[in-house]
């Protein structure tokens, strides 16, 4: 039973460029949400997905934008990267709400 | 005010050591509560799910106080594969968990 997976591992952009990340949720999962880990810091909220909508969104840019499929599977998407958007991208999933999330490997994106 | 603080640490102990962190949150509404675990450059993995009435999982145990609104982790016997980050979570609210900036643990022989 595969956990979430997350591709790819590792990135590298420069400023103004566009990045896609993606993320596939665990096996009978229908929630997807994704976070921004800085250096030193805990994650921190961007948005989240259910049934293909945007159901919840924390203190991020419009920059930031997001998909989720009919298969659950999910994008983020980052438009004209600055330097402050390298971080450590994770993908979590769940089944319901108020139920532990489950984390992928995650996508460090690193902006030069 | 931070929505969940934790103290940063580092907290270094010896091996067979009892250690344990605190964690605040500001949202009274809070209805869950997770201790997640983060080793280097790796993903947060659930520890546990801590509930009203105090929780154990073998050598650790949560705690939490709505009144004060605070969690609390205990490890018990500490081991070298115990060093890691802790992360405090709270459910801010449809699923979107909040973060504390964790407690790094080292455990030493």
């Amino acid at each position: 039973d595969a956990g979430v997976t997350q591709s790819p591992t590792h990135l590298i952009k420069t400023r103004g460029q566009q990045v896609t990340l993606r993320c596939s949720p665990k096996s009978g999962h229908d929630t997807v949400s994704w976070y921004q880990q800085a250096l030193g810091q805990g994650p921190q909220f961007i948005f989240q997905y259910y049934e293909e909508e945007e159901r919840q969104r924390g203190n991020f840019p419009d920059r930031f934008s997001g998909h989720q499929f009919p298969n659950y599977s999910s994008e983020l998407n980052v438009n004209a990267l600055l330097l402050g958007d390298s971080a450590l991208y994770l993908c979590a999933s769940s089944m319901g709400q108020s139920q532990p999330q489950h984390f992928g490997d995650g996508t460090r994106l690193s902006i030069l | 005010r931070k929505e969940v603080e934790q103290d940063p640490g580092p907290f270094n102990v010896p091996e067979g050591a009892t250690v344990a962190f605190n964690c605040t949150y500001s949202n009274s509404a809070s209805q869950s509560f997770f201790w997640y675990r983060q080793d280097c450059r790796k993903e947060p993995k659930l520890l546990m799910s801590v509930y009203s009435s105090g929780n154990e999982d073998g050598r650790f145990t949560a705690q939490l106080n709505r009144a004060s609104q605070y969690i609390s982790l205990l490890i018990r016997d500490s081991k070298l594969s115990d060093s890691a980050t802790y992360l405090c979570v709270v459910n801010g609210g449809a699923d979107k968990l909040i973060f504390g900036t964790g407690t790094r643990l080292q455990v030493f022989p």
